[in-house]
């Protein structure tokens, strides 16, 4: 069974920064590209960032600017996002999603940054 | 960027009955669009790949059509278990871009 598990959300304050942790089972990891997806509360999708299986290729979605890192460990089967210079719009469960076509995804990880 | 309009916004059905939801993409994406399913508290669920093949393990009464700037998801027999927000999704190109989402509710 294929399941995604992230943690490290928690609550933070605007400037400061979070370092996200996806851990993968049920497929071959380093077969399979890795997004980071974000629903702000109430709100739609937004899609955050992409890595290519070898990390050769990375993509961010442009609202970030910057201040947002992704990378993955595939000897430990894990995907990460660095967030830095956190804003208070960046308030939001961040899931992690697998493959080209985000086929699946795991159970989401709350970010609230508040003063 | 490559926007995705999807229509309506909210669509009030009932059981039994079939349902279409269209996605516009504001420039070709080939058949490069997703689909998904999101439950109030749960995490997305994938439906639909390249615009009509199903992901594997979900019925046969989800279907997908439609090439280039237009797609439709239809759901044909709706359960209760059906009503619950829908997304569609273009990987044609960087950034991938989700539709606003449409909201199935029971009539």
């Amino acid at each position: 069974e294929v399941q995604l598990v992230e943690s490290g959300g928690g609550l933070v304050k605007p400037g400061g920064s979070l370092r996200l942790s996806c851990v993968a089972s049920g497929f071959t990891f380093s077969s399979y590209s890795l997004n980071w997806v974000r629903q702000a509360p109430g709100k739609g999708l937004e899609w955050v960032s992409f890595i290519s299986t070898s990390s050769s290729n990375i993509y961010y979605a442009d609202s970030l600017k910057g201040r947002f890192t992704i990378s993955r460990d595939n000897a430990k089967n894990s995907l990460f996002l660095q967030m830095n210079s956190l804003k208070v719009d960046d308030t939001a469960v961040y899931y992690c999603a697998s493959g080209t076509y985000l086929g699946y995804w795991g159970q989401g990880t709350l970010v609230t940054v508040s003063s | 960027d490559i926007q995705m309009t999807q229509s309506p916004s909210s669509l009030s059905a009932s059981v039994g009955d079939r349902v279409t939801i269209t996605c516009r993409a504001s420039r070709g994406i080939d058949n490069y669009l997703a689909w998904f399913q999101q439950k109030p508290g749960k995490a997305p669920k994938s439906l639909i790949y390249a615009a009509s093949s199903l992901q594997s393990g979900v019925p046969s009464k989800f279907s997908g059509s439609g090439s280039g700037t237009d797609f439709t998801l239809t759901i044909s027999s709706l359960q209760p278990e059906d009503f619950a927000t829908y997304y569609c999704q273009q990987y044609n190109s960087f950034p991938y871009t989700f539709g606003q989402g449409t909201k199935l509710e029971i009539k």
